[in-house]
């Protein structure tokens, strides 16, 4: 089955660790993108990748590092320099090329800091 | 950043109805998409419309667009509880197109 997918599902993390939270999609999508969510909110786009090791920061880059070594993997981590990094991190893909892309999503990754 | 928001943040209906939401933003666009995410889940693309377009359906959803008003709106007809969702307008931010800016989002509750 073709998808983007993400793991793990719930992470958990001490205050002062990096985590790296994994985003796979077989779909053959040029773009990845890396979202947060906050509760009741909408989606903030923290970085982007519209081609293999070529990634841009979004509009909440600060805390976090991205690599795209791969076509298919774009994995986001969580640095210690995030003062508040529990919520919600979604994954999503397009295609890349034109100019009319919808966005696939992977289920999610929920942070928490302890 | 957010350019723009939905309306109402949150909408109860009872199975049956319709559910209208809105989407307004500030900048030109050259196409909008709406989204739903099942409470927990990642994002599902519902329809996209284009800037010359007015209307699209899909099923029980009808879009609108009114580039004059920069606004759009979601019709759900004949809802189902399995409707119950957040409902996101997306559109790409001005001098991009294959980034997405999402608003705040609907919470609908449909109740059966």
């Amino acid at each position: 089955d073709g998808g983007i997918t993400q793991s793990p599902k719930y992470l958990f993390r001490k205050e002062g660790q990096n985590v790296t939270l994994s985003c796979e999609q077989n779909l053959n999508h040029d773009a990845m993108y890396w979202y947060r969510q906050d509760p009741g909110q909408g989606l903030r786009l923290i970085y982007y990748s519209q081609i293999v090791n070529d990634f841009q920061k979004g509009d909440i880059a600060e805390g976090y590092s991205v690599s795209r070594e791969k076509k298919e993997s774009f994995p986001l981590t969580v640095t210690s320099a995030q003062k508040n990094p529990t919520a919600f991190y979604l994954c999503a893909s397009s295609m890349g090329g034109a100019d009319y892309n919808e966005q696939f999503f992977g289920p999610g990754t929920r942070l928490t800091v302890l | 950043s957010q350019q723009g928001e939905e309306d109402p943040q949150a909408l109860s209906i009872q199975e049956g109805e319709n559910a209208t939401m809105n989407c307004s933003y500030k900048t030109s666009i050259n196409n909008l998409q709406w989204y739903r995410q099942n409470s927990g889940r990642g994002l599902v693309h519902l329809i996209l419309i284009r800037s010359n377009e007015r209307e699209k359906h899909s099923g029980r959803l009808r879009v609108t667009l009114d580039t004059s008003k920069k606004s759009s709106s979601l019709l759900i007809t004949a809802s189902r509880a399995a409707d119950t969702a957040s409902y996101f307008c997306a559109r790409p931010p001005s001098g991009s197109a294959r980034q997405l800016t999402f608003g705040s989002g609907t919470q609908l509750t449909v109740l059966p």
